[in-house]
């Protein structure tokens, strides 16, 4: 298997601009996971799907971040509109029958605001 | 509340010289499940180990060893004979119950030749 992938792997947006970041997780897992890591705040967890549908949305840091997961193959993390405090490395993992079991981590996307 | 603690930002060892990596938790969930996760400087995160609370058994994987030990809520990984490669920011976490996973904010560890 490819294993998780992400894109795109480096992102340069202004500020205001949309952002959209895509994930296409390993086949057959049924949770996904959307984690921002930053020198801060270190690896937090935005939100997670089990079964294509949002599971928990707590971590989403505010209404300009919105996830989606039109099916079991795809997901896309949008910021509409992006700041500069938005810039971060954004992980995407699945993980297969459990929400604590091993994930995969694809390679994530670094996103830079200017 | 649900917390991991790394108290270790930065370690610096010479290769071959042994090594540990500090992990604290806190939880009050009696089920919960224990992880390390390696981030190598091309920076996916690598899964290395998953342990519940209720086996404190030790387990060694090569070069790699966990010590579990719930009397003091510690977690602690030791790599023996380090080797450049192990060059990583490494990541305890934590998942109380069936829930979601708290990271701790790393321990990056360096070995140079």
């Amino acid at each position: 298997d490819a294993g998780v992938i992400q894109s795109p792997r480096h992102e340069v947006t202004e500020m205001g601009q949309e952002v959209t970041l895509r994930c296409k997780p390993i086949s057959g897992h049924d949770y996904l996971f959307w984690y921002r890591q930053t020198m801060m705040r270190g690896l937090e967890l935005l939100i997670y799907f089990n079964n294509n549908v949002p599971i928990d949305d707590s971590g989403m840091p505010e209404d300009r971040f919105s996830a989606k997961m039109p099916n079991a193959s795809f997901s896309t993390l949008k910021i509409q509109p992006s700041e500069p405090r938005d810039s971060a490395v954004y992980f995407c993992a699945s993980s297969l029958g459990r929400v604590n079991t091993e994930a995969f981590f694809g390679q994530g996307t670094r996103l830079t605001v200017v | 509340a649900q917390k991991v603690t790394q108290a270790q930002t930065e370690i610096s060892v010479v290769e071959k010289e042994d090594v540990t990596l500090d992990c604290v938790y806190e939880t009050r969930d009696t089920t919960y499940y224990l992880f390390w996760y390696k981030q190598p400087p091309s920076g996916e995160l690598v899964f290395l180990i998953r342990r519940n609370s209720f086996d404190e058994q030790n387990e060694i994987s090569g070069r790699y060893s966990w010590n579990f030990q719930k009397s003091t809520s510690s977690f602690n990984f030791t790599i023996t004979a380090s080797q450049v490669v192990d060059s990583a920011v490494y990541f305890c976490a934590l998942s109380p119950g069936f829930q979601k996973l708290v990271f701790g904010t790393g321990t990056r560890l360096l070995v140079s030749p």
